[in-house]
């Protein structure tokens, strides 16, 4: 299996325009997370999908976020409008629940560096 | 809510030495997961070991170790022989039982291994 796979990887942008990062998780993984993390909060938990549902997104900061799963193997994560406050590493990560081993292990992606000027 | 605490921004150990990262950790739940998680300077997140709450005995990975002390709710990580690759970021996480599939981070220690 290729792993999680993210893109952009970096991603430079200016105050105002429209992000869209993007997500593949692994084959089978059940659970996807959206992380974002920055020096100042570490690592941030914005939401999770399970089974393509959105389960919890108490942790996006405000409206101008938003997640969606259209299906098993692709999710994005839109800013709309972006600002440099948004400045950070993003990271998706897939999980697969239910026991045996690997089980409740996330795997993360690579990230994707957000540089809002 | 469950918080987790690393109370060593960073550290630093000669190589083939052996460090110790400290974690603790708040719960109420009695049956959960808790993750030490490397990142280097490529940023990839890499898990390095991982404790089931249930069990007693301590994790072990090659050179990694745990010392898990659930009354106490702590669980520190051991790195034996350091080497220079062990340089990164290393991450204490919660996973809990109770229902979110919440992955709760601490801040992290910064380790460097000096050669």
């Amino acid at each position: 299996d290729a792993g999680v796979i993210q893109s952009p990887r970096h991603e430079v942008t200016e105050m105002g325009q429209e992000v869209t990062l993007r997500c593949k998780p692994i084959s089978g993984h059940d659970y996807l997370f959206w992380y974002r993390q920055t020096m100042m909060r570490g690592l941030e938990l914005l939401i999770y999908f399970n089974n393509n549902v959105p389960i919890d997104d108490s942790g996006m900061p405000e409206d101008r976020f938003s997640a969606k799963m259209p299906n098993a193997s692709f999710s994005t994560l839109k800013i709309q409008p972006s600002e440099p406050r948004d400045s950070a590493v993003y990271f998706c990560a897939s999980s697969l629940r239910g026991g045996g081993y690997g089980a409740n292990v996330l795997t993360f992606g690579a990230g994707s560096r957000l540089t809002v000027l | 809510a469950q918080t987790v605490t690393q109370s060593q921004p960073e550290m630093s150990v000669q190589e083939a030495e052996t460090v110790t990262l400290s974690c603790t950790y708040d719960t109420s739940e009695s049956n959960y997961y808790l993750f030490w998680y490397k990142q280097p300077p490529s940023r990839q997140m890499i898990l390095v070991i991982r404790q089931e709450a249930y069990k007693q005995q301590n994790a072990t990975e090659n050179r990694f170790s745990v010392n898990f002390q659930k009354a106490a709710k702590s669980f520190s990580l051991k790195i034996s022989d350091s080497q220079l690759g062990d340089t990164a970021m290393y991450f204490c996480a919660f996973h809990g039982q109770g229902g979110s599939e919440k992955l709760v981070f601490g801040k992290g220690t910064k380790l460097t291994v000096n050669p």
